[in-house]
């Protein structure tokens, strides 16, 4: 069976910082990969994907991802936080037509 | 284009009581879903839909039943509410079949059960 594991349930960070938030996938079959992100009381919104080709996604909000394949992993990265990067980021698979989520990762940017 | 669209916000409910999630879609998306959301355990999948007429079981479907009769639409019925289902629950669409495209959410609903 598929699963998503963040394993990070919370990051703070401070302003101006670079910051990973790690997600890591089991899967015996190929995969589509997403990240997506919560501010507070809204639904989620897409960040970045990656179906195929470079490993190396970029998103929006300057944010991007690596998947490595051999590791599993799809981990999201930004090389400067904003106070408005505060919110819940959450990981997510795809496999025929249902969406696997990670339980997700509380950012918090302090000033 | 509004999007996808839930309705109501926030709801209170009783035990035993039943209710009915509105979500409703202006895309023409084939795929759409419904989930809840639970402090530290994510999304889960309760239930699909890959088309107009064909439904199909999340990862949580139990106390929940779903139809979709068009295209726009996929209601989410509560059959006897339990303080168990209290939770927030987000309706989500796709383009197409298949997972190569994002999902689209809506504002979800907060649902508590008492």
């Amino acid at each position: 069976a598929q699963s998503v594991t963040q394993l990070d349930s919370q990051v703070p960070v401070f302003e101006e910082a670079p910051v990973e938030l790690r997600c890591n996938y089991s899967s015996s079959v190929s995969v589509y990969l997403f990240w997506y992100v919560q501010y507070p009381n809204q639904g989620l919104q897409l960040l970045l994907k990656y179906l195929s080709g470079s490993t190396l996604v970029k998103g929006i909000n300057g944010f991007e991802a690596e998947f490595n394949k051999s590791q599993t992993s799809f981990h999201l990265r930004k090389p400067s936080v904003h106070i408005s990067d505060t919110a819940e980021y959450f990981c997510a698979v795809s496999v025929d037509y249902k969406y696997i989520f990670g339980t997700g990762t509380r950012l918090k940017v302090l000033a | 284009n509004a999007g996808v669209t839930q309705t109501p916000k926030f709801q209170v409910l009783k035990t035993g009581q039943s209710m009915t999630l509105q979500c409703a879609q202006d895309m023409n998306h084939e795929y759409m879903s419904w989930y809840r959301q639970d402090p530290g355990m994510g999304l889960r999948l309760i239930h699909y839909s890959v088309g107009a007429g064909i439904t199909d079981q999340g990862e949580v479907p139990n106390g929940y039943n779903v139809s979709r009769s068009t295209t726009e639409d996929f209601p989410l019925r509560l059959l006897s509410a339990a303080p168990s289902q209290t939770s927030v629950y987000f309706c989500a669409s796709s383009p197409v079949l298949g997972g190569l495209n994002e999902q689209f959410f809506g504002p979800g609903t907060r649902l508590t059960v008492l």
